[in-house]
């Protein structure tokens, strides 16, 4: 069936390093959404995406569209305590509306 | 304030024995969809709903049941709960089902365990 595949599964990393998640679909995409879990929470949205290739920034994160809209990514340059969280991609079939949501990556701020 | 409901938030039950988890929105949103949520598996659409008395599979529909009577509600119903359906669900709205308005707006979570 439709899937949406997320690397990596859990990234450690140290206060100030960057981030990155990435997101692979066996279809082309509507459009792609990301979300932000913190832990003991629901998810919330952060952006969209919807055009071939296709880069938005908020502040430090980056999130870009591939051009085949396929795989999609999202970078967080210089990590904060507060960015800790699951980060999930979800993309829209364009053929029944569903959003397929990918495993999410869980970033870690090593003490 | 715009919010997606949902009750119980954490409900222990037994095998067999037929439970419904409310949900209901107050932002007009046309889409609604139910998600279980386990470790590893990120979320999965157990059912969506396009309209008011629309509704569809997602990847995981066995052993649930919706309805949507009204454009606010959608509730989850386990006609016979199993062991297996312990986990975390969402529900979650959007104003619509594709475009630029289909940010899904998630309720606080409904933690299950059957027993």
């Amino acid at each position: 069936g439709q899937q949406v595949m997320q690397i990596p599964q859990y990234q450690h990393v140290q206060e100030g390093e960057d981030f990155t998640t990435y997101c692979n679909s066996s279809t082309t995409l509507s459009n792609i959404q990301w979300y932000k879990q913190r832990p003991g929470g629901h998810p919330v949205f952060l952006i969209q995406l919807v055009k071939s290739g296709e880069v938005k920034k908020q502040k430090r994160l980056t999130f870009q569209f591939g051009e085949a809209k396929k795989n999609s990514s999202l970078h967080i340059t210089a990590t904060q305590t507060t960015d800790v969280g699951t980060y999930f991609c979800a993309g829209l079939m364009r053929s029944n509306y569903q959003l397929i949501w990918g495993a999410g990556t869980k970033l870690i701020i090593k003490p | 304030e715009a919010q997606v409901t949902q009750n119980p938030r954490y409900l222990i039950t037994v095998t067999g024995k037929k439970l419904t988890v409310t949900c209901s929105q107050n932002m007009n949103h046309e889409y609604m969809s139910w998600y279980r949520q386990d470790p590893g598996l990120g979320l999965r659409q157990i059912y969506y709903s396009m309209n008011v008395e629309v509704t569809d599979k997602g990847d995981v529909p066995e052993g649930y049941k919706v309805s949507r009577k009204e454009k606010r509600n959608f509730p989850l119903i386990l006609e016979s709960p199993s062991p297996n359906q312990t986990s975390l669900y969402f529900c979650a709205s959007s104003l619509s089902a594709g475009g630029a308005y289909n940010e899904q707006f998630f309720g606080p979570g409904t933690r299950l365990t059957v027993l």
